[in-house]
């Protein structure tokens, strides 16, 4: 079946232009996360969905980041006036609920889109 | 607060040798352990987990919670078994940041 769909791939944008991320989840899952692979940083996370619950923005670095998840599917990513320091790949993850079980259900990641702020 | 620390960014070893790549991680509660492998030009994907004491691809990794360790082992390393491999942590209960914290990653170099 269809994976975590992420678009674009790639992006070159200038510094200061806003840019808009995309991502596709796995249908049914209802969980879905942001985050930023940078190098030697490792994997930073950036923000989670549950369901209808409000989300944990806890990893967001600054106000120019914000996230939304329309009809508990689709997420965008949005960064304004991006800078040189927000160039990363940029992944997004889902993975279905936990249901009655406390234990956590894999995440499922997509292939990132790789964000080069000029 | 949650973290994970991989105090290695790169482990060389030759086929054949045993491998450990070392997690360290720090949570008050009870937390549940991951492995995730990014193989070149893959997506990330879980390996292993803690709660189901499996082996995956050879790979074994034991909750030390007197240590608060995660270490990943593999007796004999492959060639193919060079990758960026991140340990993650999660509450196992509903506390905490429930979204998975990782950290820095260490990328396994097998050579021949």
């Amino acid at each position: 079946g269809a994976g975590v769909s992420q678009s674009p791939s790639n992006k070159v944008t200038e510094k200061g232009k806003d840019v808009e991320l995309r991502c596709d989840p796995i249908s049914g899952h209802t969980a879905l996360y942001w985050y930023r692979q940078s190098l030697g940083q490792g994997l930073e996370f950036l923000i989670y969905f549950q369901g209808n619950s409000a989300p944990d923005k806890s990893g967001l670095p600054s106000d120019r980041f914000s996230a939304e998840r329309t009809g508990g599917s689709v997420s965008t990513l949005t960064i304004q006036r991006t800078q040189q320091e927000d160039s990363a790949v940029y992944l997004c993850a889902s993975s279905p609920d936990r249901g009655i079980s406390s234990y956590n259900s894999p995440l499922h990641f997509g292939n990132g889109t790789r964000l080069t702020v000029t | 607060a949650q973290r994970v620390t991989q105090p290695e960014k790169l482990l060389s070893v030759f086929k054949g040798a045993p491998v450990e790549l070392k997690c360290n991680y720090s949570y008050s509660g009870s937390p549940e352990l991951f492995w995730y492998v990014q193989y070149s030009r893959q997506r990330l994907q879980l390996l292993l987990r803690h709660i189901s004491r499996e082996s995956i691809k050879g790979f074994t990794a034991d909750l030390n919670k007197g240590e608060t360790s995660f270490h990943l082992k593999k007796p004999f390393a492959q060639e193919e078994d060079s990758a960026m491999y991140y340990c993650a942590l999660s509450p196992l209960m509903d506390t905490g940041r429930r979204a998975l914290t990782f950290g820095s990653g260490t990328r396994l170099q097998v050579q021949p």
